[in-house]
């Protein structure tokens, strides 16, 4: 299985502040990476897909990139509505992993 | 508007059975890999199972291979988790999740609560 690891586990920021969660693929994923955001309660959701692809109706303030091993989730201008849970996925293979979570936090 | 609505959760005593449905609208169902995703109370998110399009490729979690079966029917636009001999750990909100290329749509969930 590949194994996902996030860092950090939880991060506490505040507004405005650039954010950037890291993601570490145990063998070559390319690009098939997809990072959701979840809040208490809710769905997982659909942030970034392909490492860089922004989903439609997700703020411009929010971008990925990397490949192969090493992919970056980044939010240019924390908002008060980002403080959420946030995980990412590969999809290489059918058998899906995800990282354990970072934690966003109000600093 | 594609929705994905999951239902069958509920209370089971330690191994009991619980069939999970997925009611999918908005999109041609019989087109779409499926598959199952958990998360335990408060712990993150684990897939448990796939189904390909038409059912010839099933895949499954360690943990649960030989326990739960996965399954659809493309005429009733629905995904299943038929899952039996329940244990505590299977205790969890399961959600459906489709593959357009990518896992782009996740139902609600229906939380699973395995307890005597």
């Amino acid at each position: 299985d590949i194994r996902m690891t996030q860092s950090p586990s939880t991060l506490s920021a505040s507004i405005g502040d650039r954010v950037t969660i890291a993601c570490r693929a145990s063998q070559s994923i390319s690009s098939w990476l997809a990072w959701y955001q979840q809040k208490p309660g809710k769905a997982p959701k659909l942030l970034i897909y392909r490492a860089s692809s922004l989903e439609s109706g997700v703020p411009s303030r929010f971008s990925g990139s990397g490949s192969g091993t090493e992919f970056t989730l980044t939010i240019s201008s924390l908002q008060p509505d980002d403080f959420a849970t946030y995980y990412c996925q590969q999809y290489n293979s059918v058998s899906w992993t995800f990282g354990q979570g970072t934690k966003v936090e109000i600093k | 508007e594609v929705q994905l609505v999951e239902s069958g959760g509920g209370l089971v005593q330690p191994g009991g059975s619980l069939r999970l449905s997925c009611a999918a609208s908005g999109f041609t169902f019989s087109s779409f890999e499926m598959n199952w995703v958990r998360q335990a109370p408060g712990k993150g998110l684990e897939w448990v199972s796939y189904i390909s399009t038409s059912s010839v490729t099933t895949l499954y979690e360690d943990s649960v291979k030989g326990r739960f079966t996965i399954s659809r029917d493309n005429a009733k636009n629905s995904l299943y988790l038929q899952m039996n001999s329940l244990r505590a750990e299977d205790t969890a909100v399961y959600y459906c999740a489709r593959v357009g290329g990518y896992p782009d749509n996740w139902g609600q969930g229906t939380l699973v609560t395995v307890s005597s």
